[in-house]
C-alpha cells in the first residue's frame, strides 16, 4: 500500500470548513484513498473513501487531484466534537482482508 | 444494532499475568481484526481472523500474544506473562462476511485499555 503524508496538526474555527491535506504521490492505479477518524479515547470510525472521483457523504467531501497524488477532506462546518486525528490511508481495493496500515494522522483542534 | 464490543474496557493486570481481552463483532460480521496503540503511537495492526481460522497474523508478537475466533462466542485476544511494554490501548475492529461494498468499511470498537504494574 502506498505511504501518505499529513500535516501534523490543524486547527479550525468552529463553524467554518476544515481542509485536511494528504499527499499519495506513490499511488497506484488500482489503490483507493480512506480516511478514518479517532476521537480521543475511542476507536477509529470511518469516514468517507474515493478512487478518483470526488466523494461526499453526511460527514464529509472528498477531493482527489487529477493525478490522484493528493487528496483534501472537507468538513464543510467543523463543530467542537470535530476534534479527533484524521488518518488517510491508501490501500488496494480487496475482497476479503480490510488491513488498513494507519499512519501518524493529523490532529485536528476545533475551536471557538 | 449493537456495534463491535469490547470487554473489559478497562484491565489492569500485574506483570507476569495473563490478560484476556475479548471482541464481539458487529451482528452479521465474520471477520475481526485486532489493533494495539502504544502511548502516543498510531494504530498498529495485530491479526485478522475469520471464524475458526486466523488469516494474517503478521502484526502479532512471535511470543505470548494468541489470538482465536470460535465459532460460537467472541473472539480473544491473549496476552501471557504480560510485561510493562504490553500495555496499551487493544481496538477490534469487524467486516461483514461478503465480498461486498459494505467489506470496504471496518467498524472499530470502543477498546480495551491495558495497563500492566
Amino acid at each position: 500500500d502506498a505511504k501518505t503524508t499529513q500535516p501534523t496538526s490543524m486547527d479550525c474555527a468552529e463553524g467554518r470548513a476544515a481542509n485536511l491535506p494528504c499527499n499519495h504521490s506513490t499511488i497506484s492505479g488500482n489503490e483507493y484513498v480512506y480516511w478514518y477518524r479517532q476521537i480521543h479515547s475511542q476507536g477509529p470510525q470511518y469516514i468517507i473513501h474515493g478512487l478518483k472521483n470526488n466523494e461526499t457523504n453526511e460527514m464529509a467531501s472528498l477531493i482527489i487531484t487529477e493525478d490522484r497524488k493528493s487528496s483534501t477532506l472537507i468538513l464543510p462546518h467543523a463543530t467542537l466534537r470535530d476534534t479527533a486525528v484524521y488518518y488517510c490511508i491508501v490501500r488496494v481495493r480487496a475482497g476479503g482482508g480490510n488491513k488498513l496500515t494507519f499512519g501518524t494522522g493529523t490532529q485536528l483542534k476545533v475551536e471557538l | 444494532n449493537a456495534g463491535v464490543m469490547q470487554n473489559p474496557r478497562h484491565l489492569v493486570r500485574r506483570r507476569g499475568q495473563e490478560a484476556r481481552l475479548r471482541c464481539s463483532p458487529m451482528k452479521g460480521h465474520s471477520h475481526v481484526y485486532w489493533y494495539r496503540q502504544l502511548p502516543e503511537e498510531g494504530l498498529k495492526f495485530m491479526v485478522y481472523l475469520q471464524k475458526e481460522n486466523i488469516i494474517d497474523e503478521s502484526g502479532m508478537p512471535k511470543e505470548r500474544f494468541s489470538a482465536e475466533f470460535p465459532k460460537e462466542g467472541p473472539s480473544i485476544l491473549r496476552i501471557q506473562q504480560v510485561v510493562r511494554g504490553d500495555s496499551a490501548a487493544y481496538f477490534c475492529a469487524s467486516s461483514p462476511n461478503a465480498a461486498t461494498l459494505a467489506n470496504e468499511k471496518l467498524f472499530f470498537g470502543s477498546g480495551t485499555q491495558l495497563s500492566v504494574l
